[in-house]
């Protein structure tokens, strides 16, 4: 176990809604990665949250926005959803903001109809 | 555009004997590689890492050769044990941004006991 925790595991929503999925980081991370992995496919970089702000983001459209609490917990929103957006989203935390170690969730499976 | 590819899709082996998985990029300015463990409902799980500036790193029954000649990055698991069966994903990064990871799609290696 890693410590990570998401919810909620599964949900399933049509398309054009919006979605919030939360993490709650492991004790000590102060950093929080979220990744999309299709399926079959390997996790694909979203964005990371250090410090309660956005501190990289990689190839997704703006409707995809984060959040960070002072707790260091995290939350994903998707607008707009589209079917493509059916995916395991995982959160992972970290110690610090550069670092590949990451210690992921068990992820929320979203499916979009 | 540039990404991290796997040799094979699937890989069987037998408990134990050695296991070597095998990972191609593309990007020569990758300068940071990493390995993960996906569990069939789980999330990824750290492995071993290594930078650019080396060639071979040893973990615990794990070691992770580079190749930056021919941009080829290989895992080896010695004595591979039932529990060893998952996903193996490389993942890369560029740029120092070590936490913005980009993973392949995966080989899934099924231990036969």
């Amino acid at each position: 176990e890693t410590g990570v925790t998401q919810s909620p595991t599964h949900l399933i929503k049509t398309r054009g809604q919006q979605v919030t999925l939360r993490c709650s980081s492991q004790s000590g991370h102060n950093t929080v990665s979220w990744y999309q992995q299709a399926l079959g496919q390997g996790p694909q970089f979203i964005f990371q949250y250090y410090r309660e702000e956005e501190n990289g983001r990689g190839n997704f459209p703006p409707r995809f926005s984060g959040l960070q609490f002072p707790n260091y917990s995290s939350e994903l929103n998707v607008n707009a959803l589209e079917l493509d957006d059916s995916a395991l989203y995982l959160c992972a935390s970290s110690v610090g903001r550069n670092t590949g170690e990451l210690f992921f969730g068990e992820g929320s499976r979203l499916t979009v109809l | 555009g540039e990404s991290v590819g796997l040799h094979l899709p699937t890989l069987s082996v037998q408990e134990g004997d050695n296991s070597i998985i095998n990972c191609a990029y593309s990007n020569s300015a990758s300068d940071y590689f990493i390995w993960y463990k996906q569990e069939s409902g789980k999330g990824p799980q750290f492995i071993i890492d290594i930078r650019s500036n080396m060639d071979k790193r040893q973990g615990q029954r794990v070691t992770v050769l580079l190749n930056k000649t021919v941009k080829h990055l290989s895992l080896q698991i010695a004595a591979t044990q039932p529990g060893d069966s998952a996903v193996y994903f490389c993942a890369e990064s560029s740029g120092g941004s070590n936490y913005k990871l980009t993973f392949g799609k995966g080989t899934l290696l099924t231990v036969n006991p």
